[in-house]
């Protein structure tokens, strides 16, 4: 069975750093593309950024290309996204999500996510 | 990205039918998720209107166009969720999220 487990979530002072991670099992991890969104209570899911099968291409959101950098390691098996110049609302719900075959742009696996507090 | 915009929420009685609909999607590659509070959204519809295996017929999708549709059929009290709209800009490229429906069976 597939699964992806999120960690690196924690609470942060605005203008920290944080490095989040995706750990995959259960399916060839270097064959999908991956995905973050987060999710902050109250409000819908926020697309954070994506990547290829392969590394070789990103997908950022606009507004977040700056500060989050996405990447992976498919030795491991792992999906990161690293966030920089944190802000208090970029506190939410982190979660890592697989993108299907053919229509990778469908998240069809997700984890349960991981939460990412700033604040002072 | 473009803003996708969702009615905040639909409700109908059990057995009956549901529109949600999603402003904005001037996109070819538009999924649904159903959200239950405290786990992880899960894929309704993708490529407009194409379902995974495992999902009910009672949950269709709109062909392309906008505003792109999701009509859920047959309506249960376990379909008391939250459904998200997405789509995917491949000019971009990236994708975004629709604000949410709650959708409340009477």
């Amino acid at each position: 069975e597939a699964q992806l487990v999120e960690s690196g979530g924690g609470l942060v002072q605005p203008g920290g750093s944080l490095r989040l991670s995706c750990a995959a099992s259960g399916f060839s991890f270097s064959d999908y593309a991956m995905f973050w969104v987060r999710l902050a209570p109250g409000r819908g899911p926020e697309y954070v950024s994506g990547i290829s099968s392969n590394g070789g291409s990103t997908y950022p959101a606009t507004s977040l290309r700056d500060r989050f950098i996405i990447s992976r390691d498919n030795s491991k098996n792992t999906l990161y996204l690293q966030m920089g110049s944190l802000r208090p609302e970029d506190s939410a719900l982190y979660y890592c999500a697989r993108g299907m075959s053919y229509h990778f742009y469908s998240m069809d696996v997700w984890g349960k996510g991981t939460t990412v507090s700033v604040s002072s | 990205q473009s803003m996708l915009t969702q009615p905040p929420s639909v409700s109908a009685a059990p057995g009956q039918k549901v529109s949600i609909s999603c402003s904005g999607t001037d996109s070819d590659y538009v999924s649904w998720y159903q959200h239950f509070p405290e786990t992880a959204p899960k894929l309704l519809i993708y490529a407009n209107n194409k379902r995974p295996s495992g999902i009910p017929d009672r949950f269709s999708g709109s062909e392309r166009g906008t505003p792109a549709t999701l009509v859920i059929t047959g309506l249960q009290t376990a379909d008391e969720a939250v459904y998200y709209c997405a789509a995917w800009y491949p000019t971009v490229p990236a994708g975004a999220f629709g604000g949410g429906t709650k959708v409340t069976v009477l």
